[in-house]
């Protein structure tokens, strides 16, 4: 199976700041590499798929790039209703692997 | 407006079956793999299943391989995930998912989950 580690498992930003966070593919997984925003008690939401594609109704500021191994997500200016927690995920073969996930904390 | 509702969690002892269902709505379903994800508490995602539109495929992660079973009847625009064998790390948020059409393995839009929590 393919492993996905992301980086760093949590943060402390402010709004306004410009905010990345990391996840590595144990192989290649060309850009088959998808981010997903989670907010407590709620369901994960789609925000970008194939490492840089923005999911429709996603705001502009979320953008994702890499390819290979390593991918970056970054939120350029962050938002009060940023603050969530963000998962990787691998859809390069099955089991599509999620990463453990980045905190983002005020 | 495309909507999943999952039902069929509880509290089921170890080495128990639990069935969830998911019903779908407000799309065209037999076009869609459709996936099973759960989440444990305070844990991060992981992916459990999917299928093909038409049911002939299906994939699973290694821990569920032959415990879970995962179906669908089109006619009814329902997904389901037949659990045997529950363990104790069974014990999670079990979220249905639509695969982007053409992309599988990306989930557009996910239930509200159900919790199946395993214990004596």
């Amino acid at each position: 199976d393919i492993q996905m580690t992301q980086s760093p498992s949590s943060l402390s930003a402010s709004v306004g700041d410009r905010v990345t966070i990391t996840c590595r593919a144990s192989q290649t997984i060309r850009n088959y590499l998808n981010w997903y925003q989670q907010k407590p008690g709620k369901a994960p939401n789609l925000l970008i798929y194939t490492a840089s594609t923005l999911q429709s109704g996603v705001p502009s500021r979320f953008r994702g790039s890499g390819s290979g191994t390593d991918f970056t997500l970054t939120i350029t200016s962050l938002q009060p209703e940023d603050f969530a927690t963000y998962y990787c995920q691998q859809s390069y073969s099955s089991p599509f692997t999620f990463g453990g996930g980045t905190k983002v904390e005020i | 407006e495309v909507q999943l509702v999952e039902s069929g969690g509880g509290l089921v002892q170890p080495g128990g079956s639990l069935r969830l269902s998911c019903a779908a709505s407000g799309f065209p379903f037999r076009n869609y793999w459709m996936s099973w994800v759960r989440q444990a508490p305070g844990k991060a995602l992981e992916w459990v299943a999917n299928i093909k539109q038409d049911g002939s495929d299906t994939y699973y992660v290694d821990s569920v391989k032959g415990r879970f079973i995962i179906s669908r009847d089109n006619a009814k625009n329902s997904l389901n995930l037949q659990m045997n064998s529950l363990r104790a790390e069974d014990t999670a948020v079990y979220y249905c998912a639509r695969d982007l059409l053409a992309i599988f393995g990306v989930h557009d839009y996910w239930g509200q989950g159900t919790l199946v929590t395993v214990s004596s």
